[in-house]
């Protein structure tokens, strides 16, 4: 069964500040990763999509890798603004679609 | 953990019937639904927003008429592909969202529709 992990849970950081978020998945044989943002009390926002023969995707200041071999993907946000702050999710796509639990950031101003 | 159980995981439909993808949160109450669909290789878009006892709130592009949502109880939403036709045929997939601000959003495992 396909787990998916997302490292840290939370994170707070001041304005300007280069970052990583982790994503981690049990089972390599994946059709493609993307990585969400969820606003509070919206659905969620599609950022990138990664299929499983790409290593990344890059979308203005976010950049996601993928290392299917080790399970591994992780979403760079450089130059963080405050409107960056919301929920980032990722979720692997096999058989159905997989979500992580979701990493919360704040951006401090 | 909270689970939403979305059914059915699958359906092949002849073109021109409707079909009905139900979506429930199983031990929590959910006011607020969100459906989604994927077409193949790209991106999960969201269609709209369901809010118990009220309309819901479609995303832009979507039919309304074609894609009727009834969210009639704090449990349970339904989907239903009005007329689906093969473009229709897509995965759909439904999340909850539980707190004030639906900060925490739980999914189900979604449904495979294939229209003939």
């Amino acid at each position: 069964k396909q787990e998916v992990t997302q490292i840290p849970a939370a994170l707070s950081v001041p304005e300007g500040e280069n970052l990583v978020l982790n994503c981690s998945f049990t089972d390599s044989a994946i059709y493609n990763l993307q990585w969400f943002r969820q606003d509070p009390g919206k659905g969620l926002t599609s950022l990138l999509l990664i299929q499983s023969s790409q290593r990344e995707q890059t979308s203005g200041r976010l950049n996601a890798s993928l290392d299917k071999s080790s399970g591994r993907s992780t979403l760079y946000i450089a130059a963080s603004q405050p409107g960056d702050s919301a929920t980032y999710l990722c979720a692997v796509d096999l058989d159905d679609m997989r979500f992580g639990a979701g990493t919360r950031l704040t951006v401090k101003p | 953990g909270a689970v939403v159980s979305q059914h059915p995981s699958w359906v092949i439909c002849k073109s021109g019937t409707s079909v009905k993808i139900e979506c429930r949160s199983l031990d929590f109450q959910a006011t607020t639904m969100f459906w989604y669909r994927q077409f193949p290789k790209q991106s999960l878009m969201l269609m709209a927003t369901s809010n118990e006892g009220s309309k819901a709130t479609y995303e832009q592009g979507v039919e309304k008429d074609k894609f009727l949502i009834n969210h009639a109880s704090l449990t349970l939403s339904t989907l239903t592909v009005t007329s689906a036709h093969p473009e229709d045929s897509s995965f759909y997939i439904c999340s909850a969202g539980r707190g004030v601000t639906n900060e925490k959003l739980f999914f189900g495992s979604g449904t495979q529709l294939s229209v003939l």
